[in-house]
């Protein structure tokens, strides 16, 4: 049963900052893995897709990696934004499913 | 980008009522939906898979006589909560699957609070 996790469940920083967020998943055979942003009663936007041939994926200040070998992801946000402060989730497809399995998330604060 | 609109967005019943939540892609044709359930802090998990003119498939430990999907058009998906109890109260959230692109787009959720 494919398990996926994040770390740190809340991070806090200060605007200018570069920072990474981290996703781990117990089964490394994946179809793809997605980074979502979701504000506070909200439903959730898709910020990057990686498909599993894919090493990395970048949108602007986010830059998402894959190794799915080892199981794990990063998302990179660079210069962070108040605006940035939300609840990043990650989310893996399993090869032959539709399912996303997704972690519990990591709350960021970016203070001014 | 392709929207999927949730209605209602907030609703609050009483226990023992009925509640029914819709889900729409509105502008493309979705031949899967998933249903999802938020918990406060917790992550989102999957509920059932809503496929376009046939039964929905449900996840394990999720009851299908209480909470009803019928996917009766490419663009819509309902939720019915029968006989609400305070712990149903929760986040639902639904997805829609594009049919040609494959890509999965969420809806904006619906907070259901059962007294």
């Amino acid at each position: 049963k494919q398990e996926v996790t994040q770390i740190p469940a809340a991070l806090s920083v200060p605007e200018g900052e570069n920072l990474v967020l981290n996703c781990s998943f117990t089964d490394s055979a994946i179809y793809n893995l997605q980074w979502f942003r979701q504000d506070p009663g909200k439903g959730l936007t898709s910020l990057l897709l990686i498909q599993s041939s894919q090493r990395e994926q970048t949108s602007g200040r986010l830059n998402a990696s894959l190794d799915k070998s080892s199981g794990r992801s990063t998302l990179y946000i660079a210069a962070s934004q108040p605006g940035d402060s939300a609840t990043y989730l990650c989310a893996v497809r399993g090869g032959g499913s539709e399912k996303l399995v997704f972690g519990k998330g990591t709350k960021l604060t970016v203070n001014p | 980008g392709a929207v999927v609109s949730q209605h209602p967005s907030r609703v609050i019943c009483k226990s023992g009522t009925s509640v029914k939540i819709e889900c729409r892609s509105l502008d493309f044709q979705a031949t899967t939906m998933f249903w999802y359930r938020q918990f406060p802090k917790q992550s989102l998990m999957l509920m059932a898979t809503s496929n376009e003119g046939s039964k929905a498939t449900y996840e394990q430990g999720v009851e299908k006589d209480k909470f009803l999907i019928n996917h009766a058009s490419l663009t819509l998906s309902t939720l019915t909560v029968t006989s609400a109890h305070p712990e149903d109260s929760s986040f639902y959230i639904c997805s829609a699957r594009d049919r040609n692109s494959y890509e999965q787009y969420f809806g904006p959720g619906t907070r259901l609070t059962v007294t």
